[in-house]
């Protein structure tokens, strides 16, 4: 079964400096995508980020990029230039890319506090 | 376009009592998933759904029940409440398994 694993609980940063998020996965498959969600205090779930498996160029979208390390099963979450409104729960996902499978495997979480 | 809505917001509940989470999604996803949020642990998945009248078990099924009668709406059935199941909850749909999913803003679940 695969899992994800996210080892820093709590980040904090300040504001206008860079911060990366950590984040490892274990899978036997070759083919799957990989995602960063942010939850903000006001519950919601928000995608930041997403990279396929087959794709070695890392994904970028505009202050926040990752670093896919396949062989070593890793996706790292850089964001740039943070600003207050960055500050809430990360969350690293696993998804198959098998098409029957479509369920999304959760790291427990980072909180990340962005100081001003 | 509303997205993925789930109501109610917030719900109290006694212990042995059941209730029914409301999800529509009006994007005509085919997938529906239905999570529970505990503190300290990422997303658990409860029941899904790739299609009207289709469903499956998730990760912690055992004490919900699910329905999937139209593409529209995957409602979350408490059979008979219990502390543990106290948590939030959310609904989410995607159109294809390598496109994201979309999230609604959950349930706090609490009982009593």
């Amino acid at each position: 079964a695969q899992t994800v694993t996210q080892s820093q609980p709590e980040m904090s940063v300040q504001e206008a400096e860079t911060v990366t998020l950590s984040c490892t996965y274990d899978t036997s498959e070759s083919d799957y995508y990989l995602f960063w969600y942010k939850q903000p205090p006001s519950r919601q779930m928000i995608l930041v980020i997403r990279q396929e498996a087959y794709k070695q160029q890392n994904a970028t979208e505009n202050r926040f990029s990752v670093n896919f390390q396949k062989a070593a099963k890793s996706f790292s979450l850089k964001i740039s230039d943070s600003q207050l409104g960055d500050a809430a729960m990360y969350f690293c996902a696993y998804r198959s890319a098998m098409d029957s499978n479509y369920q999304l495997i959760w790291g427990a979480g980072t909180k990340l506090i962005i100081k001003p | 376009n509303a997205g993925v809505t789930q109501t109610p917001k917030f719900q109290v509940l006694k212990t042995g009592q059941s209730m029914t989470l409301q999800c529509a999604q009006d994007m005509n996803h085919e997938y529906m998933s239905w999570y529970r949020q505990d503190p300290g642990m990422g997303l658990r998945l409860i029941h899904y759904s790739v299609g009207a009248g289709i469903t499956d078990q998730g990760e912690v099924p055992n004490g919900y029940n699910v329905s999937r009668s139209t593409t529209e709406d995957f409602p979350l059935r408490l059979l008979s409440a219990a502390p543990s199941q106290t948590s939030v909850y959310f609904c989410a749909s995607s159109y294809s398994n390598s496109l994201p999913q979309h999230f609604g803003d959950g349930t706090r679940l609490s009982i009593l």
